[in-house]
């Protein structure tokens, strides 16, 4: 069945660096991806999304890139901050998916001061 | 425009006994979409309505159900509550319910079984 994955359940970076998660997928019919930050007690906020028609999608301090050779995207958050800190999960979803999105388990990012 | 919210916020129940959740979507969304969020399970969809009909659903038990007001406000209903129901619930509200468009969690629920 379609899955949704990501490369690290950890990542712990150092303030001001670029912190990187990836994320996998198994769908190749999945042509929407989006990323959400998930602070404690608190409910997944959308960040940035993309659709299989781009590469690379640019936010505010945070890119997305899409390698649908490879099923595979990243979130880039450029400068960490120690506000980041959150734990970060992708979704997916596709025509053949009607209303449901698909979710990896997140990535829990810590930054250290 | 205020954001997805969600009643109540926190509910202890024991074993046997069932739960309505509530959620209010964001004002001109029509489709609300439901999740169970366990730490070893992620985020596993429940079910999505639109336009007061269930349009999608997990791979969730009987137990598990829901409905949606003309309003697009939702509710979903736990059953015969079982230990293993202790999770965040999360809903999420979308313009149309399409899998390609973004959808807007609220801050959940969290239920615990005793």
């Amino acid at each position: 069945g379609e899955s949704v994955g990501l490369h690290l359940p950890t990542l712990s970076v150092q303030e001001g660096d670029n912190s990187i998660i990836n994320c996998a997928y198994s769908n190749s019919a999945s042509d929407y991806f989006i990323w959400y930050k998930q602070e404690s007690g608190k409910g997944p906020q959308f960040i940035i999304d993309i659709r299989s028609n781009m590469d690379k999608r640019q936010g505010q301090r945070v890119t997305v890139l899409l390698n649908k050779t490879v099923k595979h995207l990243s979130l880039q958050i450029a400068a960490t901050q120690p506000g980041d800190s959150a734990v970060y999960f992708c979704g997916s979803g596709g025509e053949t998916s009607g209303s449901r999105l698909t979710f990896g388990e997140g990535t829990q990012l810590t930054v250290n001061p | 425009k205020a954001g997805v919210t969600q009643t109540p916020r926190y509910l202890i129940k024991t074993r046997g006994q069932q739960v309505t959740l509530s959620c209010s979507p964001i004002s001109g969304h029509r489709s609300v979409s439901w999740y169970q969020q366990t730490p070893g399970q992620g985020l596993q969809f429940l079910f999505e309505y639109f336009s007061e009909t269930q349009r999608n659903k997990g791979n969730f038990p009987g137990r598990f159900s829901g409905r949606q007001f003309s309003n697009s406000r939702s509710e979903m209903n736990v059953s015969t509550l079982e230990l293993g129901d202790s999770a965040l619930y999360l809903c999420a509200s979308s313009l149309v319910g399409d899998s390609r468009e973004t959808q807007y969690f609220g801050p959940g629920t969290r239920l615990l079984v005793l």
